[in-house]
């Protein structure tokens, strides 16, 4: 399966700045990339698409001027989460897909103070 | 909003024992997945079924798709300590998009 890289694995910001998260894809290069948040003991909630060259789409709820997306190349999508707040704390994965599987970074636990 | 279900919620067993989580939708998937996850990291993929009746078998785990791809099961025989963590299904549409069931946490003890 696609190896995918995540970075920071953790972060802690103080509320009101921003942090941006990458995600890599490591072996194969990707059109679409996937970004989730799971809080704890939760399942994971989709946030959005990112397609390489061209806008994201995101899902119903979720800010598209909060939660900045650039896929930019087709090993590499971020994440920006702008003017972080405590509620804003989660575990966010990305993931990259193939026809019929995503496979799925490790994750980046964010703490915001 | 969840379109798969999942049970158990939660399950708890001695080592050695067997176990069975079931994923549910009223919808027709065109693949499901199953992973496991473990806290703090990222979902491991086990198995894609694409196929309504397939049955796939990955050492000690056994995965069923319904025949009418609408619902699929995981069996885990002899269930050791290492087996625990959170069982997540997803449901595959064309569009890449996957559709997660709320997961069942596994906790098998030595």
């Amino acid at each position: 399966g696609a190896v995918v890289s995540q970075h920071p694995s953790r972060v802690i910001c103080k509320s009101g700045t921003s942090v941006k998260i990458e995600c890599r894809s490591l072996d194969f290069q990707a059109t679409t990339m996937f970004w989730y948040r799971q809080f704890p003991k939760q399942s994971l909630m989709l946030m959005a698409t990112s397609n390489e060259g061209s806008k994201a789409t995101y899902e119903q709820g979720v800010e598209k001027d909060k939660f900045l997306i650039n896929h930019a190349s087709l090993t590499l999508s971020t994440l920006t989460v702008t003017s972080a707040h405590p509620e804003d704390s989660s575990f966010y994965i990305c993931s990259t897909a193939t026809a019929d599987t995503q496979y799925f970074g490790p994750g980046t636990r964010l703490t915001v103070l | 909003t969840q379109l798969l279900e999942q049970s158990p919620q939660f399950l708890s067993i001695q080592e050695g024992e067997n176990l069975t989580v079931y994923c549910n939708s009223s919808s027709v998937f065109s693949s499901l997945q199953w992973y496991r996850q473990e806290p703090g990291e990222g979902p491991v993929l086990l198995v894609t079924v694409v196929t309504g009746g397939e049955v796939k078998k990955l050492k000690r785990l056994t995965f069923q798709f319904g025949d009418a791809r609408k619902d699929s099961s995981l069996h885990i025989t002899a269930a050791q300590p290492g087996d625990t963590g959170l069982y997540l299904c997803a449901g595959g549409a064309n569009d890449y998009k996957l559709s997660f069931g709320a997961g069942t946490t596994v906790t098998v003890r030595a």
